[in-house]
């Protein structure tokens, strides 16, 4: 059974600081790992997907990938108030043709 | 202006009804997916279409149904086995090029059961 774990929150950062979003899967066979935002009654939007260990920038945004613990994360520097979403990570095995698990989401609010 | 689209945006389904989900893409993309989300909840994957005139189930495929005639067409049937259906449910599609594969989601259909 693949499972990927996220904190659901509320998590609760300041505008403009870093915002730190974590998830953890269980299959050591996934490949592909995809962070989208969910605005409130919306459907999910890409924001950036990594595959290779490591550090993966687009302009606000960084993905983490460490596959030896099976651990992705996303930072968002400053941070908006636009920012407040809920935040899924997403898993594949392979490069996703196969469809994605998802995590239940971290639900993250920006303070002004 | 190319993109997915689902309709109809809000349902209602009495029990006991099949009701039928409507997903069209104009991306060109080979693979279409169908997710359902619930309150709190991630999406979880109901079925996928890879190629026209074949799909395979996905985690939680009892009580749907679908086809793919057509490149730019999946539809989804909720029948009246599917004993939870109110749900968001959530089409997606993807360039299934053998690499990493970026899905993308249309809008959504939000079905209620009265």
């Amino acid at each position: 059974q693949k499972e990927v774990e996220q904190n659901s929150g509320p998590l609760s950062v300041p505008e403009g600081a870093i915002a730190s979003l974590n998830c953890t899967y269980s299959d050591r066979g996934s490949q592909s790992f995809f962070w989208y935002r969910q605005y409130s009654g919306k459907s999910p939007e890409l924001i950036m997907f990594i595959y290779s260990n490591g550090d993966k920038e687009d302009g606000r945004f960084t993905a983490q990938l460490n596959k030896a613990s099976q651990y992705v994360s996303l930072l968002i520097r400053d941070s908006q108030p636009s920012d407040s979403a809920t935040y899924l990570c997403a898993v594949a095995y392979g490069g996703g043709a196969d469809g994605l698990t998802f995590g239940k989401g971290t639900h993250l609010i920006i303070q002004p | 202006d190319g993109g997915i689209t689902q309709s109809p945006k809000y349902l209602f389904r009495k029990e006991g009804q099949n009701v039928t989900l409507s997903c069209e893409q104009n991306l060109n993309h080979d693979a279409m997916y169908w997710y359902r989300q619930d309150p709190g909840q991630g999406l979880r994957l109901i079925y996928y279409s890879q190629i026209v005139n074949d799909f395979q189930k996905g985690d939680i495929a009892e009580g749907y149904s679908v086809s793919r005639e057509k490149k730019e067409s999946f539809p989804l049937t909720v029948t009246s086995a599917q004993k939870n259906p109110t749900a968001f449910y959530l089409c997606a599609s993807s360039m299934a090029t053998g690499g990493t594969d970026t899905q993308y989601f249309g809008p959504g259909t939000r079905l209620t059961v009265l």
